[in-house]
């Protein structure tokens, strides 16, 4: 069964600073990987979507995917303290429900 | 615009009683939708989820049940409520099985 581990478990950053957050998966014939956030038990917003190798920009939001390595990441430029929320991994092997990661808490601070 | 709506906000309800959440998306016809669980701290996971008013299928066994009376309307329910049940539920819609999926605000479920 698919499992999907993110890290770290939480970050504290400075505003303006990259951010970087990672998600490994077990399943290398996973074809769409999402990262979502969370502010505080609300609803998801999506951010970035990225369906094969290589990089996927969505504003101040980049995607690696590296599936031989069965790794994606999450890039977060210039941080702000309004992205402080909870990120989370979401892996699908085809038309299969996703499987989400336990999720990242970011903080950034001014 | 699309846009999706969940109901009730948040519930404290006791252990045995029935349960009714709600969610509805206008703006799109035909959505597939999704009933999705987050246990306090825990991971989400998927519930269920309906290509189609009628069908439902289920994902995941939590002693609950969802339905799709209509087009744009989902429901999960329960007859008798457990204390594990408690825990924030989210509704989600997509256009198709393979794009991203759009969610509602949730609602934050106690039972005591």
């Amino acid at each position: 069964q698919q499992k999907v581990q993110q890290s770290p478990e939480s970050l504290t950053v400075s505003e303006g600073a990259m951010a970087s957050l990672n998600c490994t998966f077990s399943d290398g014939t996973s074809n769409n990987f999402r990262w979502y956030r969370q502010h505080s038990a609300k609803g998801l917003e999506v951010l970035v979507s990225i369906f094969s190798d290589g990089e996927k920009e969505e504003g101040r939001f980049t995607a690696h995917l590296n599936r031989a390595n069965l790794h994606v990441s999450l890039h977060i430029r210039e941080p702000q303290p309004s992205d402080s929320a909870v990120y989370l991994c979401a892996v699908s092997p085809a038309l299969n429900a996703p499987r989400f990661g336990a999720g990242t808490k970011l903080s950034v601070k001014p | 615009a699309q846009t999706i709506h969940q109901w009730p906000v948040a519930e404290i309800k006791a252990v045995g009683s029935p349960l009714s959440l709600g969610c509805t998306i206008k703006g799109k016809s035909s959505p597939n939708l999704y009933w999705y669980w987050q246990a306090t701290g825990g991971t989400l996971q998927q519930l269920f989820y309906s290509i189609t008013v009628g069908q439902v299928e289920s994902v995941v066994q939590l002693n609950l049940s969802a339905s799709r009376p209509k087009d744009d309307q989902f429901i999960l329910s329960t007859e008798k409520l457990l204390l594990s049940h408690s825990g924030f539920y989210l509704c989600a819609w997509s256009p198709t099985g393979r794009d991203t999926q759009y969610f509602g605000p949730g609602t934050r479920l106690l039972v005591l």
